[in-house]
């Protein structure tokens, strides 16, 4: 079945830029979606069809897909942004639906 | 506004079965793909099944298949997962969440809050 990658955690200081990355084989191929989920809290979407933000999404929050990577871009990050971070992609495969692992964004 | 409300977890021996329920309002039910995705308690997600709006075709994980079965009731807005045979490794809270619109592989936009199923003796 599909394999999505994902780094455990990603830290960075306020203001800075946070890329966290999922890899996956050609990656690129695929529609990528990837979810917030706050301590104690349901997921919720932040990046739908490697690029678009529902609405209530701050345009702060980006995305990017190509080769064997899809990348969540946070710029000016916030102390709010601080949770964890999972990609999904639907795969024709024995298990249609894949989650990375997920990566826990730390804003220092 | 969309809402999505699970219930029906609960402590249940090894063995044994449960069915969830997830009452869905604020949208056409019959439209939307749905699905379940669980989460065990410090893990990360982990999909389980997904009802399909246009074709009412079923998918389920390697790891429930033969042991849940996920159904729906569009009369009723809403979608079940019946789980038998339940193991330790079920334990987690198990979400239900609003698929695309006739789109089985579309994202999850809403989300429930999730119900805690414990598996144990």
């Amino acid at each position: 079945s599909y394999v999505l990658t994902q780094p455990p955690s990603v830290s960075v200081a306020p203001g800075k830029t946070a890329r966290i990355t999922c890899g996956g084989n050609n990656i690129g191929s695929k529609s990528v979606h990837w979810y917030q989920q706050k301590p104690g809290q349901a997921p919720v979407l932040v990046i739908y069809y490697e690029s678009d933000r529902p609405s209530g999404i701050p345009e702060r929050l980006s995305g990017s897909n190509s080769g064997n990577t899809a990348t969540l871009t946070i710029s000016r990050v916030e102390a709010g942004d601080e949770a964890d971070y999972y990609c999904q992609v639907w795969d024709s495969s024995s298990d249609p639906v894949v989650f990375g692992g997920g990566t826990k964004l730390t804003v220092l | 506004e969309v809402q999505l409300l699970e219930s029906g977890g609960g402590l249940v021996q090894p063995g044994g079965s449960l069915r969830l329920s997830c009452a869905a309002s604020g949208f056409t039910f019959s439209s939307y793909a749905m699905s379940w995705v669980r989460q065990a308690p410090g893990k990360g997600l982990e999909w389980v099944s997904t009802f399909s709006a246009s074709d009412h075709n079923t998918y389920s994980a390697d790891s429930v298949k033969g042991r849940f079965t996920i159904s729906r009731d569009n009369s009723k807005n809403t979608l079940y997962l019946h789980m038998n045979s339940l193991r330790a490794e079920d334990t987690a809270v198990y979400y239900c969440a609003r698929g695309g619109y006739y789109d089985t592989s579309g994202p999850m936009g809403y989300w429930g809050q999730g119900t805690l199923v414990t598996v144990s003796s």
